[in-house]
This record gives C-alpha cells, structure tokens and sequence, in this order.
C-alpha cells in the first residue's frame, strides 16, 4: 500500500527563518509528487510537480526537491502571508489506473 | 478560466439521511475525483470518475456513490449518513493525459447532528 508521510506536523518560524518540510514516501512507480498549499476553510492550491529523482522546482520563496525515497519543501525567508498546511501526494500506478495519495501536512505558522 | 466550482458551501444534515454534493471541472479537464478530509488530516480518496464511469475506487463503504455526466461535471451522494461522514469534501479535476496535477474545488462543508 502506498504510503505518505509528512514531517514535522506543525513548524513555527519567525519571519525570516528559512526551514525545510519533509515528505517521505513508498510507493510503487511513481508517477509523480506533488505539492499544494491548503489556507483554512480552502481547498489544496496547486504548487509543484516533481517527476523524478533530482528534479527542482522553485517559485517565489518556494523551493521543492525530490530525491527517491523524499521530497523536500524548502522555503527561504517567510513571511507570516506563507503560513498555511502543505500537503505532499504522489501519483502511482494502482490496478491499472493513476491513483494520488496524500500526506497528513505540515501546518506553518510564520510569525511577524 | 473558471477552475473547479463545488456546490454547496455548506451543508448540515442529520443521522440517517442522505446528501448530493455537486462539482464542476475545470475547463478542459475530463476526470473528477472526490475526496474526504477530515479536520486535521489529509484527503482521503474516495473515488474517481472518467467518461462516465467509475473508474477507481477508495477505502469506503457502498454509501458513497457518484456519477459524471457528458459535460464531465459530477456528483457524489452518501446515503444513510452517520456522524463520522462530517468533513470536508474535495472535488478535484485533472486531464487524463500523462501525469497532470489535480486541481481542487474549495469543498462542500458537511456537518452531521
């Protein structure tokens, strides 16, 4: 069965302080990881998609990483507009179809 | 570019009853999936829907059912609803085509009494 698991459930930084969230996974074949951005009461906001070991994506303050047991969510210098729930989900090949799994999230909080 | 509407907002039935919840793709996408999340935790798959057909299916009772139409919107019903049904419920399109990234309606809210 596949499996996701996020790490640390909840990170308080102050802004600036540059951190990373972990996301470690089993699967068989993956497909793809993906990332999103969750604010309360919202759905999952598309962020990244990493295909394979090695790939970087960057966006803003945003840098996701993939290596072929995890995935790392690095962001550099945040600001308290950052804080929300990050959800990493992979995409693998389950009885003949693509099926996503997600993680539990980490929740951020960025403090002014 | 209009992206995955999901209706309604909210919704506040009680135990035994049953609940349609509604979803439109974003345009051009040709799969829905529906998906439960309950407070404090990660979606849950529940199931997902191509051409008209259910094509896959979670970890969930014969209670939840849905459907798709022909313009690739969906619905998903849950009958008999229980007080563990209370949740967030995620629609999410994606196109069937490579590994492409789903993309989320805000939810329906359900809350069972």
């Amino acid at each position: 069965e596949d499996q996701v698991t996020q790490s640390p459930e909840a990170l308080r930084l102050q802004e600036g302080e540059s951190s990373s969230l972990n996301c470690s996974y089993t699967v068989s074949g993956l497909r793809g990881l993906f990332w999103y951005r969750q604010d309360p009461g919202k759905g999952p906001e598309f962020l990244f998609t990493l295909y394979s070991a090695g790939e970087e994506k960057e966006k803003e303050r945003l840098k996701a990483t993939l290596t072929k047991k995890e995935s790392f969510l690095h962001i550099t210098a945040p600001k308290p507009e950052d804080s929300a729930t990050y959800l990493c989900a992979v995409q693998a090949y389950s009885g003949g179809y693509q099926k996503v799994t997600f993680g539990i999230g980490t929740k951020l909080q960025v403090i002014p | 570019d209009a992206g995955v509407t999901q209706s309604p907002t909210h919704l506040i039935k009680t135990r035994g009853q049953q609940v349609t919840l509604r979803c439109s793709p974003k345009s051009g996408h040709d799969t829905v999936s529906w998906y439960q999340q309950a407070l404090g935790q990660g979606p849950q798959f529940i199931f997902q829907y191509y051409e008209e057909e259910e094509r896959q299916r979670g970890n969930f009772p014969d209670r939840f059912s849905g459907h798709q139409f022909p313009n690739y919107s969906s619905e998903l019903n849950v009958n008999a609803l229980l007080l563990g049904d209370s949740a967030l419920y995620l629609c999410a399109s994606s196109l069937d085509r490579g590994n492409q990234p789903q993309h989320f309606g805000d939810g329906t809210r359900l809350s069972i009494l």
